[in-house]
C-alpha cells in the first residue's frame, strides 16, 4: 500500500523551532519529488517547499524563506521539514505530496494524513 | 507570479443536479501544469484532475475538466451525496513550485 505518515508536529512557542518528518512506504520514494503542503485552521492549501527526488533542486513559498528547510534521506524513505523563527501564522497542518518525477504532468497524487503544528504563547 | 482564483467561493446544489467550477488564472498556465483536487473535513486532498482534462485513477466518469489558457473548469455532471466537498484548482511553475486557488465549497443546497 502507497503511504506517507507525518510525524513531528506539536505546540510550540512564537520563535521556536520544529522538524517534521514525512515516512514513505509501498512505492519507490527516491523516483518521486516531494512537497510540504500545509493548511491553516479554515483555511485554504498552501504550498510551502519543493524538493527533487534526488534533493538537487529545492524551491520555497515566499511566506517561509530562509525559516524552513527541506531535505530528504532516500536512503531512509524520508522527508523532512526544519521550521525554524516560528510564527503563529505558520499554525497549519502540514502534509507531505509526492509526485513521481517521470509523469509529464505536475500534480501531487500521493498525500499524507497531515501532522499539525500550532504555534504559539 | 500566477494567482489562481476559484469561483463561485461556495456553491449551493442538490444531489442529481450538474455542478460548474471556475479557475481563472492571472496569466496563462500549460494545461500539463493544471490539476484538481477534491477536500472533504478532516481529509487530505485527492487528486481528481491532472492536465487539466485527465481523470486521476479510480475517479468516476462524472467528473470532468477542460479549459487552456487562464480558464479552467471543473464539472460534475450529476451530483452524488459524497461530492459534497471543497475543491482547489493548482499550478505549477510560476515563482518556482506549485500554487492553489482559494477553493471553492460545493454543499448540499
Amino acid at each position: 500500500e502507497v503511504q506517507l505518515v507525518e510525524s513531528g508536529g506539536g505546540l510550540v512557542q512564537p520563535g521556536g523551532s520544529l522538524r517534521l518528518s514525512c515516512a514513505a512506504s509501498g512505492f519507490t520514494f527516491s523516483s518521486y519529488e516531494m512537497n510540504w503542503v500545509r493548511q491553516a485552521p479554515g483555511k485554504g492549501l498552501e504550498w510551502v517547499s519543493y524538493i527533487s527526488s534526488s534533493g538537487s533542486t529545492i524551491y520555497y513559498a515566499d511566506s517561509v524563506k530562509g525559516r524552513f528547510t527541506i531535505s530528504r534521506d532516500n536512503a531512509k524513505n524520508s522527508l523532512y521539514l526544519q521550521m525554524n523563527s516560528l510564527r503563529a501564522e505558520d499554525t497549519a497542518v502540514y502534509y507531505c505530496a509526492g509526485r513521481y518525477s517521470f509523469h509529464y504532468y505536475y500534480y501531487m497524487d500521493v498525500w499524507g494524513k497531515g501532522t499539525t503544528v500550532t504555534v504559539s504563547s | 507570479e500566477i494567482v489562481l482564483t476559484q469561483s463561485p467561493g461556495t456553491l449551493s446544489l442538490s444531489p442529481g443536479e450538474r455542478a460548474t467550477l471556475s479557475c481563472r488564472a492571472s496569466q496563462s498556465v500549460s494545461s500539463s501544469y493544471l490539476a484538481w483536487y477534491q477536500q472533504k473535513p478532516g481529509q487530505a486532498p485527492r487528486l481528481l484532475i491532472y492536465g487539466a482534462s485527465s481523470r486521476a485513477t479510480g475517479i468516476p466518469d462524472r467528473f470532468s475538466g477542460s479549459g487552456s489558457g487562464t480558464d479552467f473548469t471543473l464539472t460534475i455532471s450529476r451530483l452524488e451525496p459524497e461530492d459534497f466537498a471543497v475543491y482547489y484548482c493548482q499550478q505549477y511553475g510560476s515563482s518556482p513550485g506549485y500554487s492553489f486557488g482559494q477553493g471553492t465549497k460545493l454543499e448540499i443546497k
